[in-house]
């Protein structure tokens, strides 16, 4: 079945390092893929997206391309910052493919902490 | 605040007690999904409405476990006769018709704790 493995955490950093967390996928169809974060104390929040292959979804200065040769969506960015420290999910959405309807495939989660 | 609520936020129960959550998502749409999450995982999708049709179930969601969304706007999920493992946060989200690729807006959790 579908699934998405991504980095095992946590991650720590300084201020201003680059950042890069890993995420694949195993998939039928053409999934779509996000990335979801959720800060301290709060729900998940979108933050990026990516519909099709070498699409490249950006937010906040986050990045992710969607590379179906060879299955990832990894999450980059050049310079974080104290307030990135969150946890960090990518998932794929599920194609009308067998009856699921666009229901989240999420991975375990990636913690960041950055410190100052 | 028109996103997606969750009540209780956080709920304690003795093991056998039943609980019901509610969730009110976004009011303009129509497909409302559940996922539990636990300590050090993802997210787990449990069921999905579109509208008051409950339209799947995952494996996860034993006969304990029941959803309904009665006139396709707020949903319950209720657990019967719960478990210690049962704790986890419940998590509702909601989106819109349509684009299978529109954004899911997530509700803050229940947190079920089972003593």
């Amino acid at each position: 079945g579908n699934s998405v493995t991504q980095m095992e955490g946590p991650v720590t950093l300084s201020e201003e390092a680059f950042l890069t967390i890993n995420c694949t996928y195993t998939a039928t169809g053409y999934p779509s893929l996000f990335w979801y974060v959720q800060y301290p104390g709060e729900g998940l929040q979108l933050l990026l997206k990516a519909t099709k292959a070498d699409d490249k979804g950006s937010n906040k200065g986050f990045e992710a391309t969607y590379r179906k040769e060879t299955t990832s969506f990894h999450l980059e960015k050049g310079s974080v910052q104290v307030s990135d420290s969150a946890v960090y999910f990518c998932a794929l959405s599920n194609v009308n493919y067998g009856g699921s309807q666009g229901n989240l495939i999420f991975g375990k989660g990636t913690k960041l902490s950055v410190k100052p | 605040d028109t996103g997606v609520s969750q009540d209780p936020r956080h709920k304690i129960t003795k093991r056998g007690q039943n609980v019901t959550f509610r969730c009110d998502p976004i009011s303009e749409h129509n497909r409302l999904y559940w996922y539990r999450q636990t300590l050090g995982q993802g997210p787990e999708f449990l069921t999905y409405f579109q509208n008051e049709a409950q339209l799947e179930k995952s494996r996860l969601l034993s006969d304990r476990f029941s959803a309904e969304r009665p006139k396709g706007s707020f949903s319950t999920l209720e657990i019967q006769r719960t478990e210690q493992g049962d704790s986890a946060m419940y998590l509702c989200a909601s989106r819109s018709q349509g684009q299978m690729n529109t954004e899911a807006f997530f509700g803050q959790g229940t947190r079920l704790t089972v003593v």
